[in-house]
């Protein structure tokens, strides 16, 4: 079945570092890709979505390119602030899964000042 | 537009007991989607509505979790019994459908602890 990978469970960093989250999927066609991003007490939130190969999703700084030849949808951003403290959802929605998405493990962030 | 609400915030319940968790999606969305969420296993899929009806039921829950969308724009999420391994945060999402209306909305989630 279709699967999500993110590599890394937690990531910290000092702020105006530069990060990457990575995000591999297993699917076939053409998946719908998204990052979410979830804070303290809420409910996760898109940053982004992408759904043809080389398109770029991008919100807030963040920035994510479909890459179909590594299945890959990786995050990043140039310059972290402590604000973006936080966890990150890789989520891939596939051809046939009708509604339904299916989500990488998280990753949490945690900059420090 | 209110987004998703979830009632109670916060539950606290006995071993053997039940408990209902509620949902009210963004108006107007036909998707309507409850997930687990654990430290240890993430966010995990319990029950797939679309408009109303169940398209997915999640197979490791379906003994005790059992959820239901009352009408368009409310759904409940009754677990019976509870047992402390159900302690979690609990999320309802909906949205549109499919393509680029896709996008899920997540409300803030139940926090519920089975002691």
């Amino acid at each position: 079945g279709d699967s999500v990978t993110q590599t890394e469970g937690q990531v910290a960093l000092s702020e105006e570092d530069f990060l990457t989250i990575h995000c591999n999927y297993s699917a076939s066609g053409y998946p719908t890709l998204f990052w979410y991003v979830q804070y303290p007490g809420e409910g996760p939130q898109l940053l982004f979505r992408a759904s043809r190969d080389k398109e770029k999703g991008s919100s807030r700084g963040f920035e994510a390119t479909y890459d179909k030849g590594t299945t890959s949808f990786h995050l990043r951003k140039a310059s972290v602030q402590e604000s973006d403290s936080a966890v990150y959802y890789c989520a891939l929605r596939g051809n046939y899964n009708q509604g339904k998405l299916i989500f990488g493990q998280g990753t949490k962030l945690s900059i420090k000042p | 537009d209110a987004g998703v609400t979830q009632t109670p915030r916060h539950e606290v319940a006995e071993k053997g007991q039940t408990i209902i968790l509620k949902c009210e999606p963004v108006s107007g969305h036909n998707d309507l989607f409850w997930y687990r969420q654990t430290k240890i296993q993430g966010l995990e899929l319990l029950s797939y509505f679309r408009s109303k009806s169940l398209m997915e039921d999640g197979g490791a829950f379906k003994d005790r979790f059992k959820a239901e969308m009352l009408n368009s724009s409310f759904s409940t999420l009754k677990i019976q019994p509870t047992e402390p391994k159900d302690s979690a945060v609990y999320l309802c999402a909906s949205s549109l459908g499919t393509g680029v209306r896709g996008t899920q909305y997540f409300g803030p989630g139940t926090r519920l602890l089975v002691l």
